[in-house]
């Protein structure tokens, strides 16, 4: 069986500082991870994805996040935050046989002026 | 290129009636995942279909069931609704060889059960 715990529901950084956003995931094969964003009102977007090869994978936005096998986590990292960053932001983890994806309960990221 | 598209966008219904929702995927995928998200919460994986079958299922009761035309759209049926339907339900298309790796998501169907 396969889970992902997002750890806090919140997170309120300022403008221009560091987004960290943390997932961690349980999978018995070999995972592939996501993180989606989702703005008030709309569906999701496909920040980025992990799959094979290169453990730091960049998406769009500025954003990037990098999985760490040996400690089950794929976190979610942005050096400068805008205000156009305040969403909420899933972490989603399939298997490898792509059937099924089960997504974290979310992370709300405030950005303060 | 139009994307995944989803209607209607609002829905009210009472308590124990029928509901169906819609969703045509992008250009070119073939695959259709559904999800339930509640208030606050991350969505839920209910079914995904593919050559006009259910393909996997999430932990849903018989109450949701689906429907995949030819054209690869989707239908969302959920019968004898309960309070705790109450959702946004998500639709997501996707091309057969890849499952659900690059899934692209629909604006959703807001479902109110009174």
């Amino acid at each position: 069986a396969q889970s992902v715990t997002q750890l806090g529901s919140h997170v309120s950084v300022s403008e221009g500082a560091l987004v960290l956003l943390r997932c961690n995931y349980s999978s018995s094969v070999p995972p592939y991870l996501f993180w989606y964003v989702q703005y008030p009102n709309q569906g999701l977007q496909l920040l980025l994805k992990y799959t094979t090869g290169a453990t730091l994978v960049k998406g769009i936005n500025g954003f990037e996040a990098e999985f760490k096998k040996s400690e089950t986590s794929f976190h979610l990292t942005k050096p400068s935050a805008h205000m156009s960053d305040a969403a909420e932001y899933f972490c989603a983890v399939s298997d490898t046989g792509g059937f099924k994806t089960i997504f974290g309960a979310g992370t709300r990221l405030f950005v303060k002026a | 290129d139009a994307g995944v598209t989803q209607s209607p966008t609002h829905l009210i219904k009472t308590r124990g009636q029928q509901v169906t929702l819609r969703c045509s995927p992008k250009s070119g995928h073939d695959t259709v995942s559904w999800y339930q998200q509640a208030l606050g919460q991350g969505p839920q994986f209910i079914f995904q279909y593919y050559e006009e079958e259910e393909r996997q299922r999430g932990n849903f009761p018989d109450r949701f069931s689906g429907h995949q035309f030819p054209n690869y759209s989707s239908e969302l049926n959920v019968n004898a609704l309960l309070l705790g339907d109450s959702a946004l339900y998500l639709c997501a298309s996707s091309r057969s060889g890849q499952g659900s790796y690059e899934q692209y998501f629909g604006p959703g169907t807001r479902l109110t059960v009174t």
